[in-house]
């Protein structure tokens, strides 16, 4: 199956720095890209929508400017968390879908952001 | 608004042992329905789907019926091995768009030799 990929898997950073994920499908072109968040015991919350070469669509109560989301490629989306505060400590999971599918997205393995 | 309820974990069967992880949701419309399976240290992978009233989706011995009259899809299997130890998601997309997808809590399945 199609596979995705996301860097690093956990990262821990002092509160005021930025952090980048990045997430990439290995095996096929991914038109649109999703990135979700996760807390503990909760469900995953999407945050926004990516298509290749166009602005991200954010979910109402996400910051835009706190997260940024490139999509430049047909396989690469990065999300930044900016000036990261503790409260921003969660499970970051990137998902993708390719064009020739219509309902199925492939799953990153998430990567865990710790902001002291 | 929409959304997808399921039971809690931790659940802790013996391998052999009948699995019943029950999931409700609530929806406008006519969504389609998934079960999603995350084992440790990897992503999300689709377990199964139906997206119409009384499909019956199947994979891997896992099976579960979208429920319109009880607006459920609960996930079964006949007989847990301990590989199929991970946490399992019910989800659902409403409107047609990968977009509108919604998922439950998870549930957390641990399989005992």
């Amino acid at each position: 199956g199609a596979v995705v990929s996301q860097h690093p898997s956990r990262v821990i950073c002092k509160s005021g720095t930025s952090v980048k994920i990045e997430c990439r499908s290995l095996d096929f072109q991914a038109t649109t890209m999703f990135w979700y968040r996760q807390f503990p015991k909760q469900s995953l919350m999407l945050m926004a929508t990516s298509n290749e070469g166009s602005k991200a669509t954010y979910e109402q109560g996400v910051e835009k400017d706190k997260f940024l989301i490139n999509h430049a490629s047909l396989t690469l989306s990065t999300l930044t968390v900016t000036s990261a505060h503790p409260e921003d400590s969660s499970f970051y999971i990137c998902s993708a879908i390719s064009g020739g599918s219509t309902d199925t997205q492939y799953f990153g393995p998430g990567t865990r952001l710790t902001v002291l | 608004g929409n959304s997808v309820t399921q039971m809690e974990g931790p659940v802790t069967l013996s391998e052999e042992a009948f699995l019943t992880i029950n999931c409700t949701y609530t929806a406008t419309g006519y969504p389609s329905l998934f079960w999603y399976v995350q084992y440790p240290g990897e992503g999300l992978q689709l377990l199964l789907k139906a997206t119409k009233a009384d499909d019956k989706g199947s994979n891997k011995g896992f099976e579960a019926t979208y429920r319109k009259e009880t607006t459920s899809f609960h996930l079964e299997k006949g007989s847990v091995q301990v590989s199929d130890s991970a946490v399992y998601f019910c989800a659902l997309i409403y409107g047609g768009s990968q977009g509108n997808l919604i998922f439950g809590k998870g549930t957390k399945l641990s399989v005992k030799p």
